[in-house]
C-alpha cells in the first residue's frame, strides 16, 4: 500500500541544538502536512506545502518539500524546552486521502 | 467554537462488549474522518465520509463500523472489542482555513 516513512522514530537531544525529522513517500505527493502532539495530546496542524522545492519557515522551524514531492522535512534551530513532542509528515495522495507517517519523538534535556 | 469535540475521553472495555465513539463537528464542513494511533504506527484512517449520508473504508476497517448521523455527527461503532482495538482514537475534520486537519482530543481505550 502507499506508505510515508518517517525517519527517525526518536531523537533526543540538549535543548539548544538543532532537529530534523525526515518523510519519504514511494509515490508524488499532491503535498505535505506536518504536524505536532503534544505527550497527551491531540495532533495540531502546523503547516502545509504543496509545491515542488517549496521551503516554509515558522520562527526556528523550517519546512521543506523535495523537487520529486516524494520527499520532506522538518528543521528545528536551538531547540527549546516547548519544542517537546511527536512531529508528524502527513501525505496527500489524492481527494481524501492523506497518510501519516509514523512519527517522530522529540524529547530535549534541559 | 469548540471545534471537534469527542466522548467518551476514557473507556475500559471487557472482550466482546459494545460501544459507540462520539465525534461532533461545529465547522460545518463536508468532510468528517476516524484514525486510530498506536506506538510507532502513526496515524491510521479507519473510515471517513465525504459528506452527509456517505461513509467509506479506510486503511484498517476490520472490526469497526460508522454512521454519519448529519453533517455535524460521525460515530464509529465497535460492536464486539478485542484486545487488539485497545489505541488511542481520533476523529478529524478539515481544519477552518481548508487547510490541515483539525483533531479532537481523543478517546483512549482500553479492552482487556
Amino acid at each position: 500500500g502507499q506508505q510515508v516513512m518517517q525517519i527517525p522514530q526518536y531523537q533526543h537531544v540538549q535543548e539548544g541544538e538543532d532537529f530534523t525529522t525526515y518523510c519519504n513517500s514511494s509515490t508524488t505527493l499532491s503535498n505535505i502536512q506536518w504536524y505536532k502532539q503534544r505527550p497527551g495530546g491531540h495532533p495540531v496542524f502546523l503547516i502545509q506545502l504543496v509545491k515542488s522545492g517549496e521551503v516554509k519557515k515558522q520562527k526556528r522551524l523550517t519546512f521543506q518539500f523535495g523537487e520529486a514531492k516524494k520527499n520532506s522535512s522538518l528543521h528545528i534551530t536551538a531547540t527549546q524546552t516547548t519544542d517537546v513532542g511527536t512531529y508528524f509528515c502527513a501525505g496527500g495522495m489524492g481527494a481524501q486521502k492523506l497518510v501519516f507517517g509514523q512519527g517522530t519523538r522529540l524529547t530535549i534535556n534541559p | 467554537n469548540a471545534g471537534v469535540t469527542q466522548t467518551p475521553k476514557f473507556q475500559v472495555l471487557k472482550t466482546g462488549q459494545s460501544m459507540t465513539l462520539q465525534c461532533a463537528q461545529d465547522m460545518n464542513h463536508n468532510s468528517m474522518y476516524w484514525y486510530r494511533q498506536d506506538p510507532g504506527m502513526g496515524l491510521r484512517l479507519i473510515y471517513y465520509s465525504a459528506s452527509e449520508g456517505t461513509t467509506d473504508k479506510g486503511e484498517v476497517p476490520n472490526g469497526y463500523n460508522v454512521s454519519r448521523l448529519n453533517k455535524r455527527e460521525f460515530s464509529l461503532r465497535l460492536e464486539s472489542a478485542a484486545p487488539s482495538q485497545t489505541s488511542v482514537y481520533f476523529c478529524a475534520t478539515p481544519g477552518r482555513t481548508f487547510y490541515g486537519y483539525t483533531f479532537g482530543s481523543g478517546t483512549r481505550l482500553t479492552v482487556v
